[in-house]
């Protein structure tokens, strides 16, 4: 297993394009995680995917921000019509409830940078 | 709303040095809390987790405490080294695993 694996590592759109991210978790966890990080601040929380149930969901995401989990695998999360204030850093973490400890492992991140 | 606050924001020692790193939390009902490192421009990376029910975790030269009735946390790091330079978070989990509230950081640099 090779951790929690985000593409693409950066991305630069113009403003009012649609972007699509992807990440894979760890294969045995079953919860997803998206956030997302703005320079010189922690990462704060988009939202949550059990399997594939979206189960919950930061007032952060609005309605431009959609993210799914189809068969509780792998994870997109899109964009549409992105504007300046998107631009951040976009964090994928994953979990399994089944070490008793939920920790996270977190991917390297997707840059996204709209111009 | 639990708020997760860390200090100080910014600190530079010299390499050798032991060091400790504050978090604290508003809410002490939580399950547990992780210590992450962040390269520049890069994911985070665990370092520590202590489940609520745990006084203390070590790895290496870390050593993360936690005292939940007062809601604080600290990260001490043994015989700094310039390859320990890197944003310190805290993060705490107040559900079994629905989200990690984080605070701003520590950045760390370690002078040679």
């Amino acid at each position: 297993d090779t951790g929690v694996s985000q593409n693409p590592r950066h991305k630069i759109t113009k403003r009012g394009q649609n972007v699509t991210f992807r990440c894979d978790p760890i294969s045995e966890h079953n919860r997803l995680y998206w956030y997302r990080q703005t320079l010189g601040q922690g990462p704060e929380f988009l939202t949550y995917f059990q399997n594939e149930a979206q189960l919950e969901k930061s007032r952060l995401l609005s309605d431009r921000f959609s993210a799914e989990r189809p068969k509780g695998s792998f994870s997109t999360l899109e964009i549409q019509r992105t504007e300046q204030g998107d631009s951040a850093m976009y964090l994928c973490a994953s979990s399994s409830p089944g070490t008793g400890d939920y920790g996270y492992t977190f991917g390297s991140g997707t840059r996204l940078t709209v111009v | 709303k639990q708020e997760v606050t860390q200090i100080p924001a910014a600190l530079s020692v010299p390499e050798g040095e032991n060091l400790v790193l504050n978090c604290s939390f508003t809410d002490s009902a939580i399950y547990n809390l992780q210590w992450f490192r962040q390269d520049p421009g890069k994911g985070l990376t665990s370092l520590l987790l202590i489940q609520s029910s745990q006084r203390e975790q070590t790895s290496g030269r870390l050593n993360a405490s936690l005292d939940k009735s007062s809601g604080r946390s600290t990260l001490y790091i043994a015989a700094s080294q310039p390859g320990d330079s890197a944003t310190y978070l805290c993060a705490v989990n107040l559900n079994t695993g629905n989200q990690f509230y984080f605070g701003t950081g520590t950045s760390l640099t370690v002078i040679p």
